[in-house]
Formats: C-alpha cells, sequence, structure tokens
C-alpha cells in the first residue's frame, strides 16, 4: 500500500530534550516536506527536499533541522524543543515536478512540549 | 492581508444539502488550485485540481476557478455525513516551486 508513516504518533516532552520525529515514503517520491498545523495559522512549511541531499527552509524553520540521506525518508529534528513548538506536525510528499503534484500526507505527529 | 483567506466556518448543513465552500486570493499568478479534505486525526488528501480558470466536476463535487476575481468554490450536491470534514484550498504560481499557499481550511459538519 502506497503510503507515508510517521512515527511516533504522539509525543509529550520537556524543554530543551532533543527528539527526532520520522517520516518515510514507499512510493519513490522526489519531493518531500514537513508542516506544521496550528489553529488559527493553518498549515505552514517547515522544511522541504527536492530529492536527496537536497533541503531548504520553508516558511518556519526556526528550531527545526532536516536531513535527507536517503530519498523514502525525511527525518524532522528539534534540537531544543520549547513550548511554541507545541503542534501537530505532517509530512508529505510527492512525485511529480508539475502539476497536480498530489502531496500525500503522513496520519499527523501531534507533538506537546511541556 | 493573508495571500489565500478562507472562513473557518463552522458550517452546518443537513444531509442532502449544496454545499459552497470558498477561498479569495490576492496572487495573480497563481496557476494551480486544489481542494484538500482532512478528516479529523487525518492528513489532508487531494479532493480535486482545477488549473487556471473554468470548472471541473467530479462526481458530487464541482471546483470552479474564477481568476478575474481571484475566488475559488469546492461544491458539494447531496452531502453526506461522510463529507463532513475541513476542506481546505491550496494553490501555486506555474513553475517549479513547489510551494503551496494553503487557506486556513473550512470545517463542515453535515448532519444526517
Amino acid at each position: 500500500e502506497a503510503q507515508v508513516t510517521q512515527n511516533p504518533r504522539y509525543l509529550i516532552t520537556v524543554t530543551g530534550k532533543k527528539l527526532t520525529v520520522t517520516c518515510s515514503q514507499n512510493m519513490n517520491h522526489e519531493y518531500m516536506s514537513w508542516y506544521r498545523q496550528d489553529p488559527g495559522l493553518g498549515l505552514r512549511q517547515i522544511y522541504y527536499s527536492m530529492n536527496v541531499e537536497v533541503t531548504d527552509k520553508g516558511d518556519v524553520p526556526e528550531g527545526y533541522k532536516v536531513s535527507r540521506k536517503e530519498k523514502r525518508n525525511f527525518p524532522l529534528i528539534l534540537e531544543s524543543p520549547s513550548p511554541n513548538q507545541t503542534s501537530l506536525y505532517f509530512c508529505a510528499s510527492s512525485l511529480s515536478p508539475t502539476p497536480p503534484d498530489t502531496q500525500y500526507f503522513g496520519p499527523g505527529t501531534r507533538l506537546t512540549v511541556l | 492581508q493573508k495571500e489565500v483567506e478562507q472562513d473557518p466556518g463552522p458550517l452546518s448543513v443537513p444531509e442532502g444539502a449544496i454545499v459552497s465552500l470558498n477561498c479569495t486570493y490576492s496572487n495573480s499568478a497563481f496557476q494551480y488550485f486544489m481542494w484538500y479534505r482532512q478528516y479529523s486525526r487525518k492528513g489532508p488528501e487531494l479532493l480535486m485540481y482545477t488549473y487556471s480558470s473554468g470548472n471541473k466536476e467530479d462526481g458530487r463535487f464541482t471546483a470552479q476557478v474564477d481568476k478575474s476575481s481571484k475566488y475559488i468554490s469546492l461544491f458539494i450536491r447531496d452531502s453526506q455525513p461522510s463529507d463532513s470534514a475541513t476542506y481546505l484550498c491550496a494553490m501555486r504560481n506555474a513553475g517549479n516551486n513547489r510551494k503551496l499557499i494553503w487557506g486556513l481550511g473550512t470545517s463542515l459538519a453535515v448532519n444526517p
């Protein structure tokens, strides 16, 4: 089954404790991105990757890191999480560089930083 | 002013009603217009896609783009309780930049 998986689905942590949210897709997609979704602010792109070893900042990259060492994986790293990073996070991937360029979203990771 | 404006609702309708969901935008360079549906506790999924102006129909769903007014709509006919979800519009320019500009989403409840 074609899918984007994320782990963990739920995470409660404390300020400053490094964490990684994993994302994996089995569709051989080149493009992957991370979003956060907050009430009243909607979906905002954090980072994206056009291909292996090619990453770039989205709209809200501060406090986040990513890497793309393999095509299928795109982990999101919070080196020193803070309460304002409490949010719902989505990983997404897409294949075609041309529209509609359907983005397939993972199920989401709900992160709470105390 | 945001590039894309979408009324967050919530919108509550009886089963069988025709639903109209709308977004306005300010960037005349947008060429590709998408509607995503997001069920509670799930990621968004692409519902409809339209290029430039015009209408597109898929079953009970019709997407409409009016570029002269910078206005897009999604119509749902014979709405069902299973249509209860948040509907997000998204749009982007032509070219290789795949950055989507998202609306905030409209929450829809279809009551049996």
